[in-house]
């Protein structure tokens, strides 16, 4: 199976401070099929990118991501109280689907 | 307004079994694919199985093949998860997820609230 490595674990940065969360994959990740969730406490996961760069709907457009092949990112561009939360990459080209372990960003 | 909402879970001793219902709403459910993902307490989030959307492609993780079985009934807008020989390791909170797209492959552009399973003796 693919595993995903996240990094950094935790991230704390300020209001307005740029994001920078990594994804790497042990084996190369087919069509670039990457997806990142946010999850705040509590709460479900939601969708923010699918296709390694594709916003979902209604996700504010601070939230980017690039990459492929083995190494992708998550940026947020100018983070808000509200992107407090953990965020989980996830590969689904292939079976069985996995999910990274996560990077918890906390705001200052 | 999609709606995914779980139900089905609770006690249950080692060894027993479970089935998780999934009831959709707010959308074509039949051209979707449906997984079930879970998250044990203060842990991450792990797939456990997938259907296409006419029950053509199905998956499973490790943990669960052979004792986990998936279905849907496209006629009742409703996602199940047959869930056999139950361990201590599969006590997790269980989310619905609705596919982006109706393959076997896909990201996951809703959830449920999830169902608790609780295994202990």
């Amino acid at each position: 199976e693919i595993v995903l490595t996240q990094s950094p674990g935790t991230l704390s940065l300020s209001p307005g401070e740029r994001a920078t969360l990594s994804c790497t994959a042990s084996q190369r990740v087919s069509s670039n099929y990457l997806a990142w969730y946010q999850q705040r406490p509590g709460q479900a996961p939601r969708l923010l990118i699918y296709g390694a760069s594709s916003r979902a709907t209604g996700i504010p457009d601070r939230f980017s991501g690039s990459g492929s092949g083995t190494d992708f990112t998550l940026t947020i561009s100018s983070l808000e109280p509200e992107d407090s939360a953990v965020y989980y990459c996830q590969q689904y080209g292939t079976s069985p689907l996995t999910f990274g372990g996560g990077t918890k960003v906390q705001i200052k | 307004e999609v709606q995914l909402v779980e139900s089905g879970g609770g006690l249950v001793q080692p060894g027993r079994s479970l089935r998780l219902s999934c009831a959709a709403s707010g959308f074509t459910f039949d051209d979707y694919a449906m997984n079930w993902v879970r998250q044990a307490p203060g842990k991450g989030l792990e797939w456990v199985s997938g259907i296409s959307w006419n029950s053509g492609s199905i998956g499973y993780a490790d943990s669960v093949k052979g004792r986990f079985t998936i279905s849907r009934d496209n006629a009742k807008n409703s996602l199940y998860l047959q869930m056999n020989s139950l361990r201590a390791e599969d006590m997790a909170l269980y989310y619905c997820a609705k596919g982006v797209y109706s393959g076997s492959h896909n990201a996951f552009d809703f959830w449920g609230q999830g169902t608790m399973v609780t295994v202990s003796s």
